[in-house]
C-alpha cells in the first residue's frame, strides 16, 4: 500500500484479555517502530526492527508486552493478560533505515486506539 | 535513559503572534527531527537537522540544533490557525536507529 497501515484503528477489550495489534509497512521500508501515546502526550518508545531483528526492546513495559515481525514485513505487537493502564493509541512508524544511520523520516500509521475496560 | 523535553506543554495564542518551542535533553544526539501531529493522525516530519548549531528555515519556521547537539527549538513567525496541533521534537543516537520522541508541546492558535 502507499502507507503505513494499522490494524485495528480501535479495540476495546477487558481485563485480563490478550490484544493483538498488526502493522503493515511502507513497502521496502526496512526499519520499523512502535509507539504508545497517552491523551494526545508525547510519544513512548516501545519497540523498533530492523529487518526481522529487533536490536532494542528496552521500552516494553512488561512481560506481558511482546512484537515481531516476520518477512521483513508485517508486525505484530501483542499485549497479554491487558490492564486499564494499556490503554493509549498505539502507533507504528516506518522509514529506510541505513543500520546506525536514522535521519530519515519516519511515516506513521493513524494508530490502534485500545480501551481496556 | 535517554530523555527529551519539551517546554511550554501548552501553548494559546492569537494568530499573528511569534512563539518558541523548546527541547532539552543531557543527551548527545546525533540528529534530531520535528513532527507536527493533528488529532487522529500520526505525527509527520517537519524537519530534520544534524549539524550542532545549525539553522534551517521552513517558510515561517525556524528550527535551530545547538551547538552541543543537546538541544533544539522551533520558532514560528505570525502564527496561523493552521500551525494548531501537537509538536514534537525526536532524536536518534549514534549507532542506532533508535528514535526517542520528546514529551510534546501543543499549540493552539486562535483567530
Amino acid at each position: 500500500g502507499a502507507g503505513v497501515s494499522q490494524s485495528p484503528s480501535n479495540k476495546v477489550t477487558e481485563k485480563g484479555k490478550d490484544v493483538e495489534l498488526r502493522c503493515d509497512p511502507i513497502s521496502g521500508h526496512t526499519a520499523l517502530y512502535w509507539y504508545r501515546q497517552s491523551l494526545g502526550q508525547g510519544l513512548e518508545f516501545l519497540i523498533y526492527f530492523q529487518g526481522n531483528s529487533a536490536p532494542d526492546k528496552s521500552g516494553l513495559p512488561s512481560d506481558r508486552f511482546s512484537a515481531e515481525r516476520t518477512g521483513g514485513s508485517v508486525s505484530t505487537l501483542t499485549i497479554q493478560r491487558t490492564q486499564q493502564e494499556d490503554s493509549a493509541v498505539y502507533l507504528c512508524a516506518s522509514r529506510q533505515g541505513l543500520a546506525g544511520r536514522a535521519t530519515g523520516e519516519l511515516f506513521f500509521g493513524e494508530g490502534s486506539r485500545l480501551t481496556v475496560l | 535513559t535517554q530523555l527529551l523535553e519539551q517546554s511550554p506543554q501548552f501553548l494559546s495564542i492569537q494568530e499573528g503572534e511569534n512563539l518558541t518551542v523548546y527541547c532539552n535533553s543531557s543527551s548527545v544526539f546525533s540528529s534530531l527531527q520535528w513532527y507536527r501531529q493533528e488529532p487522529g493522525e500520526g505525527p509527520v516530519l517537519l524537519v530534520t537537522v544534524v549539524t550542532g548549531g545549525e539553522v534551517k528555515k521552513l517558510k515561517r519556521l525556524t528550527f535551530q540544533f545547538g551547538d552541543a547537539r543537546k538541544d533544539s527549538s522551533l520558532h514560528i513567525t505570525a502564527a496561523q490557525t493552521g500551525d494548531t496541533g501537537l509538536y514534537l521534537c525526536a532524536g536518534s543516537s549514534y549507532n542506532t536507529d533508535k528514535l526517542i520522541f520528546g514529551t510534546g508541546t501543543r499549540l493552539q492558535v486562535f483567530p
